[in-house]
């Protein structure tokens, strides 16, 4: 079945550092690609979506490319801030609505 | 306006009792889900509905029972509930169910069963 794959957490970087969190995926056909974002205590937020193959989202300085080759999608952000510590979920539907999540990768921006 | 949301927030009840959360979207949404979020984080989707139908159930135990008595409302029946059943349920909708709809999720119910 559908997969995906996503670097462990949690990662911990200064305030105005460059991250990036590796997701990569496992479909038969042609997944649309998400990164949802859950902030403490709230629940998910759609960051940014792609859903084909070249395909770059982006949203609040994020930004992840949709790479069928590598069947990657990983999230990219040039310079991060305190308030974007919260969980971070790497997504995919392939066939109707059925969202398959990663396991998820905590982000911590220290100032 | 509260796009998605569920009622209650938490929830702490002994094993073996009987319990509902509900879900309300005033998006006029198509379909709606409920979600389980494990201590680890992990969310798995439980159930879908597209307009009160029943779409999608992941292999989840009969005890949990999902009920949309209209399209903006999808609550979740569970029964005889057990120490695994501890998590975050989130409910969420999106416009038609398609490939590439975003889903808007609620804020969460924090279930506890001692």
């Amino acid at each position: 079945g559908d997969s995906v794959t996503q670097m462990e957490g949690p990662v911990t970087l200064s305030e105005e550092a460059f991250l990036t969190i590796n997701c990569t995926y496992t479909a038969t056909g042609y997944p649309s690609l998400f990164w949802y974002v859950q902030y403490p205590g709230e629940g998910l937020q759609l960051l940014l979506k792609a859903t084909k193959a070249d395909d770059k989202g982006s949203n609040k300085g994020f930004e992840a490319t949709y790479r069928k080759e590598t069947t990657s999608f990983h999230l990219e952000k040039g310079s991060v801030q305190v308030s974007d510590s919260a969980v971070y979920f790497c997504a995919l539907t392939e066939y109707g609505n059925k969202l398959v999540f990663g396991a998820g990768t905590i982000l911590r921006v220290k100032s | 306006d509260t796009a998605v949301s569920q009622t209650p927030k938490y929830l702490v009840t002994q094993m073996g009792n009987d319990k509902s959360i509900k879900c309300e979207q005033n998006l006029g949404h198509d379909t709606m889900y409920w979600y389980k979020q494990d201590s680890k984080k992990f969310l798995k989707i439980m159930f879908s509905y597209n307009n009160k139908e029943l779409i999608i159930n992941e292999t989840v135990p009969n005890r949990f029972s999902p009920k949309s008595p209209d399209k903006a409302h999808l609550n979740l029946h569970i029964n005889s509930l057990e120490l695994g059943d501890s998590a975050v349920y989130f409910c969420a909708s999106s416009q038609e169910g398609g490939s590439g709809d975003e889903q808007f999720f609620g804020p969460g119910t924090r279930l506890t069963v001692l």
